[in-house]
């Protein structure tokens, strides 16, 4: 089936350093929505986006649903070691089909 | 504590011998759903369950089964494991299917050898 597109795939940082990843997708996206998942645990909801365009935050982190509904960014400020794990992103088809990025996965060097 | 429950965390078997991982929730959530995620695949989706005895083929359903006989519990039935079942096992439930947050389960890694 139809898969996001997720880059970079991993990202080594030094603490203090802003991250950026971004979704792409060839089909159009009813929602997007950003996970994190720590080691040894499951994904859990980080950020939500019902509208094209839409830019919403949750702490130090942004998200933005792109214009064209084809893909979303999210950006991390200020990154601090609890900020390892890896980042999905997933869509929401408008048949309800959820979709999931392959993830990135962030080391943060303290 | 709301949440998603799986059993076993850790299981590693041989091929051809028959094996469930249990998953329940407490959030009396109708939507339900069975993924593997694998190194640069991501998530995939196995099945999912709209309802009782409602299920549905996700994308990579093959020699997988799943039941939902009461709303809270979603077992996954591998009858046959082979080698390429070897994944992290991940169950799911939500308000609905597509938009509603779903909550992830912790994990069942599974090896098949």
């Amino acid at each position: 089936g139809q898969q996001l597109n997720q880059s970079p795939q991993s990202m080594f940082i030094q603490e203090g350093e802003d991250v950026s990843m971004n979704c792409t997708s060839s089909s159009i996206f009813n929602t997007w929505l950003w996970y994190k998942q720590d080691p040894g645990e499951g994904p859990v909801l980080l950020i939500a986006l019902y509208k094209a365009g839409e830019l919403t935050s949750n702490g130090r982190l942004t998200a933005q649903f792109g214009i064209t509904r084809k893909d979303s960014f999210l950006n991390i400020s200020a990154s601090i070691p609890s900020d390892v794990g890896i980042y999905f992103c997933a869509g929401d088809l408008f048949n309800n089909d959820m979709r999931f990025g392959a993830g990135t996965r962030l080391t943060v060097k303290p | 504590e709301a949440q998603v429950t799986q059993n076993p965390r850790y299981l590693i078997t041989v091929t051809g011998k028959k094996l469930t991982v249990t998953c329940s929730q407490n959030m009396n959530h109708e939507y339900m759903s069975w993924y593997r995620q694998d190194p640069g695949l991501g998530l995939r989706q196995i099945y999912y369950s709209m309802n009782v005895e409602v299920t549905d083929k996700g994308d990579v359903p093959e020699g997988y089964k799943v039941s939902r006989k009461e709303k809270r519990n979603f077992p996954l039935i591998l009858e046959s494991p082979s080698p390429n079942q070897t994944s992290l096992y991940f169950c799911a439930s939500s308000l609905s299917r597509g938009v509603d947050e779903q909550y992830f389960g912790p994990g069942t890694r599974l090896t098949v050898t």
